[in-house]
């Protein structure tokens, strides 16, 4: 069971260089968010999707923008990275909530990215 | 705006020492908490507690919700050092999927 895979691993990146980071899922899960990590630090929100075609904001969403084209894919972009982007940023994907029924949210391994 | 906080920030022990992590919240429409321990990787589930005064237990680890009082405790007993780890609480709630986390406490386990 492949759960939730986010790609890269690591990355490096030049102060206003873009990328995409992936994360897919493979449960059929409705809900998929994506957070960032600082040393020491919980989790921040910065994109979060209910479903395919819907994005909303979270706590840190600036400097970011995200798609949810297909259920099982939601994406992350930077297009011009920052420094203070410098991060280890996870996926997360959970059920749709029914009711008396619910499932936590699973997790992706992280990619860690360095803006230099 | 929804509010998640877990104290103490950190927290260095012995081992054997018996630990209690709090995280209290402030959130419209509560359906559930849930801890997770994140040790150098993604988070991992421990618990989920939706309704009050039930305790939820796995090993040395148990855990159990005041709906009153808003908050939560995560007990450790007996501390090993692989429990050293940042403890994560987040709620979820009815109408708004944003899954909030809480600070997280550090928790270091000295051998």
């Amino acid at each position: 069971n492949a759960g939730v895979t986010q790609t890269p691993k690591f990355r490096v990146l030049k102060t206003g260089q873009s990328m995409t980071l992936l994360c897919a899922q493979d449960m059929n899960h409705e809900y998929m968010y994506w957070y960032r990590q600082d040393p020491g630090m919980g989790l921040r929100l910065i994109h979060y999707s209910v479903g395919e075609g819907t994005t909303a904001k979270g706590e840190v969403p600036d400097g970011y923008n995200v798609s949810r084209l297909k259920k099982q894919n939601f994406l992350l972009g930077l297009e011009s990275a920052a420094p203070s982007q410098t991060s280890v940023y996870f996926c997360a994907s959970s059920s749709y909530p029914s009711t008396g029924y619910y499932t936590e949210a699973f997790f992706g391994q992280g990619t860690r990215l360095t803006v230099v | 705006e929804d509010k998640v906080v877990q104290s103490p920030l950190s927290l260095v022990v012995h081992e054997g020492d018996t630990v209690t992590l709090n995280c209290s919240y402030e959130v419209t429409n509560f359906r559930s908490l849930l801890w997770y321990k994140q040790e150098k990787k993604a988070p991992t589930f421990l618990f989920m507690l939706t309704s009050s005064g039930i305790e939820k237990k796995s090993g040395r680890l148990s855990s159990i919700l005041d709906k009153k009082e808003l908050f939560s405790i995560l007990n450790i007993t007996a501390t090993q050092t692989g429990d050293s780890a940042i403890y994560l609480c987040y709620i979820s709630n009815f109408g708004n999927e944003k899954l909030t986390f809480g600070t997280g406490t550090r928790l270091t386990i000295i051998p």
